[in-house]
C-alpha cells in the first residue's frame, strides 16, 4: 500500500545531542511537510518542501533543519534538542501545494533526557 | 486572521448515541475543509473533506459533515457512535498549508 512511513517511531535523545528523524513516502507526492505536535495540542507546521523548494515557517526555531535528498525521503534534523523539543513529530505529504488533503505518517515520539 | 475554532475540548457520549463535533473557521475565501482523526500515539487519518459542490459530505467510518457558508461552520456528525471512535478529532482548513483547530477529544461510554 502507498503510504507515509516514519522512522523510528520512538526516539530518545540527550539534551543537546543532535538527532535526525526520517520520513519516506511511496505516494510520489510533490509536497512534504513536517509538523510538531505537543501533548493535547494541534499539529504545528515547521516547514515544507514543494519538490526541492524549502519553505520555512517564520516561527520555526533555527535549531530545526530539514533535508529532502529526493522525492521519496525527507529528514528533520534537530541540531541541539532542548527539553522543550520533546513532542510528536509528524510527516505529511500532499500531491500539490495548492490544496488537497495531506496524508500523514504515524509520527515519531521524541523524548529528550 | 485565518483561524479554526473547535469550541468543545472534550466530549463524552454513550455508545450508540449520536455525535456532533463543532468547527467554525475564519478564512478570506472559501477554503478547503477537512476533518482528521488521531488515535493515541498515531498520526492523523483523513475522515472527510469538502472542496466544492454538495455541502453534505460523506466520509469514512460512517462520518459525515455539513458545510454551512453562512455560519462559517463545518460540523462533523455520526448517527451512532462506536467505542472505537474514541480519539482526538481535528478540523482543518486551508488551500495548501493547513490551519488546524485545537482538537476535540471524544470519549465513548459503554
Amino acid at each position: 500500500d502507498a503510504m507515509v512511513i516514519q522512522n523510528p517511531r520512538y526516539q530518545v535523545t540527550q539534551f543537546g545531542k543532535p538527532v535526525t528523524l526520517s520520513c519516506s513516502q511511496t505516494l510520489n507526492h510533490n509536497v512534504m511537510y513536517w509538523y510538531q505536535q505537543k501533548s493535547s495540542q494541534a499539529p504545528k507546521l515547521l516547514f515544507h518542501y514543494y519538490d526541492k523548494d524549502f519553505n520555512n515557517e517564520a516561527d520555526t526555531p533555527d535549531n530545526f533543519q530539514s533535508r529532502r535528498p529526493n522525492t521519496s525521503f525527507c529528514f528533520l534534523d534537530i541540531r541541539s534538542p532542548g527539553l522543550g523539543d520533546a513532542a510528536m513529530y509528524l510527516c505529511a505529504t500532499s500531491r500539490s501545494a495548492g490544496g488537497g488533503e495531506q496524508y500523514f505518517g504515524p509520527g515519531t515520539r521524541l523524548t529528550v533526557t | 486572521a485565518q483561524s479554526v475554532t473547535q469550541p468543545d475540548i472534550h466530549i463524552t457520549v454513550s455508545e450508540g448515541a449520536s455525535l456532533e463535533l463543532r468547527c467554525n473557521y475564519s478564512y478570506g475565501a472559501t477554503p478547503y475543509l477537512f476533518w482528521y482523526v488521531q488515535s493515541p500515539g498515531q498520526g492523523l487519518q483523513l475522515l472527510l473533506k469538502y472542496f466544492s459542490g454538495d455541502t453534505l459530505v460523506q466520509g469514512i467510518k460512517g462520518f459525515e459533515a455539513e458545510f454551512k457558508r453562512s455560519q462559517s461552520s463545518f460540523n462533523l456528525r455520526k448517527p451512532s457512535v462506536h467505542w472505537s471512535d474514541a480519539a482526538e478529532y481535528f478540523c482543518a482548513v486551508g488551500t495548501g498549508k493547513l490551519i488546524f483547530g485545537q482538537g476535540t477529544t471524544l470519549q465513548v461510554k459503554p
